[in-house]
């Protein structure tokens, strides 16, 4: 069956050290992939999407790697902040040729001062 | 603020009641989701509406209709409430070609049903 799969228990980092969360799918051949920061209470927001073909993105402190062949994803967060403490959920495209995401269940990233 | 707004924010429901979820975006996007979100289950896929006039069913559709309104509103309806549809409620919304954006989502509905 298809799977999403990402580390159910919480990650607890110090202040200043990079985060690292993994995002590992079966029987997938997603066109694209995306990450999405939810707060408790809030509804997810959009933070990065990396193509199939791409091998890594970076957009200001965060950067996302995707490996087709070993199906996988990791998304890191560098110089990490207390503020970056929040569940962080991989989405797949299923390659319909219309947007239509699976979501894993999430990461949740704890930050301490 | 631009964005997807959702109404109401909270609902608490006895079993057999019926209710509607209403969900508007103001960004031209071709294309509206709805997910529900359980504990240890992740977002999971109700209904989407791949662009105006359309709907088709996602993961989980069993007990709830949609109705796309218009460009800007798509709303979730349940028929009959059973305490298996407690949930929070999430709708979303994007342009649904091409891999340039991401989905922008509203802040959910927390829905009891007792």
């Amino acid at each position: 069956s298809q799977k999403i799969e990402q580390n159910s228990e919480a990650l607890n980092i110090q202040e200043g050290k990079t985060a690292t969360l993994t995002c590992n799918y079966t029987n997938y051949s997603p066109a694209y992939l995306q990450w999405y920061r939810q707060d408790p209470g809030r509804g997810p927001v959009f933070l990065l999407l990396i193509r199939e073909n791409e091998k890594e993105k970076r957009k200001e402190r965060l950067k996302v790697t995707f490996d087709t062949t070993l199906k996988q994803s990791l998304f890191h967060i560098t110089a990490s902040q207390p503020a970056d403490s929040a569940t962080y959920l991989c989405a797949l495209d299923m390659n319909t040729g219309f947007q239509k995401l699976v979501f894993g269940t999430g990461t949740r990233l704890l930050v301490s001062p | 603020n631009a964005g997807v707004t959702q109404t109401p924010k909270f609902q608490v429901l006895k079993t057999g009641q019926s209710m509607t979820l209403q969900c508007a975006q103001d960004m031209n996007h071709n294309s509206m989701y709805w997910y529900r979100q359980d504990p240890g289950m992740g977002l999971r896929l109700i209904y989407y509406s791949a662009s105006e006039g359309t709907t088709d069913k996602g993961e989980v559709p069993n007990g709830y209709n949609v109705s796309r309104l218009n460009k800007r509103e798509f709303s979730l309806r349940l028929e009959s409430a059973a305490p298996s549809q407690t949930s929070v409620y999430f709708c979303a919304s994007s342009e649904g070609q091409g891999d340039k954006d991401g989905y922008t989502f509203g802040s959910g509905t927390r829905l009891t049903v007792v």
